[in-house]
């Protein structure tokens, strides 16, 4: 039972490149996350995505793009990568039956030079 | 907005010592979530919390929400090294909205 499961797990980019973060779940979860995690923030809503076909904007979206692609994958594109982006990235999903428990991948350690 | 504050944000303590990891949020929600994190790797679901007064125990971790107060407590009960981790609490409004985190307590237990 594979879960959440992301790549890449670790990825460097020079400023300007871009890349998508793929993420895909097996457990027929309805709504899928992307958060951001750098020292002393916590973790930090990107994008979200409460069903297939829609997309909402978290508390840090600027920088990057997401697309639902089906009920399982949701990928995270940054379009020109800048080194305030150096950051590791979790994708998770969620039932929402009965709550809002999310089930999070292995996560990608992105540096930005 | 929600905000979820956690206190304190460094912990060291004492093996066989008791402590208690404070959950603070800003608006009304009676669902709460504990996660663990080990250095390096993912965060990992300890306990979901879903009613005033509810209260959840695994092991030496005892987790309890107040809705009136909108305080959770992760206590720690006779520490040993295997917990240290940084802890996490997590919040959602109505609705089925996505969590917001706290900023995460990260402990360290030494002999």
């Amino acid at each position: 039972n594979a879960g959440v499961t992301q790549t890449p797990k670790f990825q460097v980019l020079k400023t300007g490149q871009s890349m998508t973060l793929q993420c895909a779940q097996d457990m027929n979860h309805n709504s899928m996350y992307w958060y951001r995690q750098d020292p002393g923030m916590g973790l930090r809503l990107i994008y979200y995505s409460a069903s297939e076909g829609t997309t909402d904007k978290g508390e840090v979206p600027n920088g990057y793009n997401v697309s639902r692609l089906n009920k399982r994958e949701f990928s995270l594109r940054l379009e020109s990568a800048a080194p305030s982006q150096t950051s590791v990235y979790f994708c998770a999903s969620s039932d929402d039956t009965l709550n809002t428990e999310a089930f999070f991948g292995q996560g990608t350690r992105l540096t930005v030079v | 907005e929600l905000k979820v504050e956690q206190n304190p944000l460094f912990l060291s303590m004492q093996e066989g010592k008791n402590y208690t990891i404070y959950c603070n949020y800003s608006t009304t929600s009676d669902r709460l979530y504990w996660y663990r994190q080990d250095p390096g790797k993912s965060l990992e679901s300890l306990f979901v919390l879903l009613s005033n007064g509810a209260v959840k125990q695994e092991g030496r971790l005892m987790a309890s929400l107040d809705t009136k107060a909108r305080l959770s407590t992760l206590h720690i009960t006779a520490a040993v090294h295997d917990l240290s981790a940084t802890y996490f609490c997590a919040v959602d409004m109505w609705g089925n909205t996505p969590l917001v985190f706290g900023k995460g307590t990260r402990l360290s237990v030494i002999a």
